[in-house]
């Protein structure tokens, strides 16, 4: 069955450095992938989408990747604020899909 | 100002009892989901529905009804058949891929 795995232990970083998190997938191959924000007591919020021919997408401090050989996205944060601290999830899907299948999530922690 | 709204925010009910979950939007979305969220885990589908008078169960639809009499509205009942209710309830609208999320509905069961 599809599984998509993120690490379920808190990343806890400084203000400033750059915050890394990792989305792994089996048993299937999106198209894209999305990653999302969720703050707690609230729904999630969109944030990015990388599309399978993309290898990189950014959007102000935020840069995904998305490989489809390891099957694994990576989200990155630069200059990192304690305000991004949060739960990041990411969901990969397919055209051919009307669901949307999400991760866990990642908790970020960001410290002054 | 476009979006989703959820109510009520917090829904308090007693063992044995129905109860009914708002969620409308006004983004003129056909497509629209419910999902359940627990403490440390994901979200999980309980219903969607593609187009008005039409939707599917999702992964954990058992104890739960929706409709789809409107396109803006997907209200979705908590049946007394459900074994643990209590939980995080989150709606959403999709437009094209994105989903637009509602601000949940946290529900507990007295």
């Amino acid at each position: 069955s599809q599984k998509i795995e993120q690490n379920s232990e808190a990343l806890n970083i400084q203000e400033g450095k750059t915050a890394t998190l990792t989305c792994n997938y089996t048993n299937y191959s999106p198209a894209y992938l999305q990653w999302y924000r969720q703050d707690p007591g609230r729904g999630p919020v969109f944030l990015l989408l990388i599309r399978e021919n993309e290898k990189e997408k950014r959007k102000e401090r935020l840069k995904v990747t998305f490989d489809t050989t390891l099957k694994q996205s990576l989200f990155h944060i630069t200059a990192s604020q304690p305000a991004d601290s949060a739960t990041y999830l990411c969901a990969p899907s397919s055209y051919n899909t009307d669901k949307l299948i999400f991760g866990t999530g990642t908790r970020l922690q960001v410290f002054p | 100002d476009g979006g989703i709204t959820q109510s009520p925010k917090y829904l308090f009910r007693k063992e044995g009892q129905n109860v009914t979950l708002s969620c409308e939007q006004n983004l003129n979305h056909d497509a629209m989901y419910w999902y359940r969220q627990d403490p440390g885990q994901g979200l999980r589908l309980i219903y969607y529905s593609q187009i008005v008078n039409d939707f599917q169960k999702g992964d954990i639809a058992e104890g739960y009804s929706v409709s789809r009499e409107k396109k803006e509205s997907f209200p979705l009942t908590v049946t007394s058949a459900q074994k643990n209710p209590t939980a995080f309830y989150l709606c959403a609208s999709v437009g094209g891929i994105e989903q637009f999320f509602g601000p949940g509905t946290r529900l507990t069961v007295l």
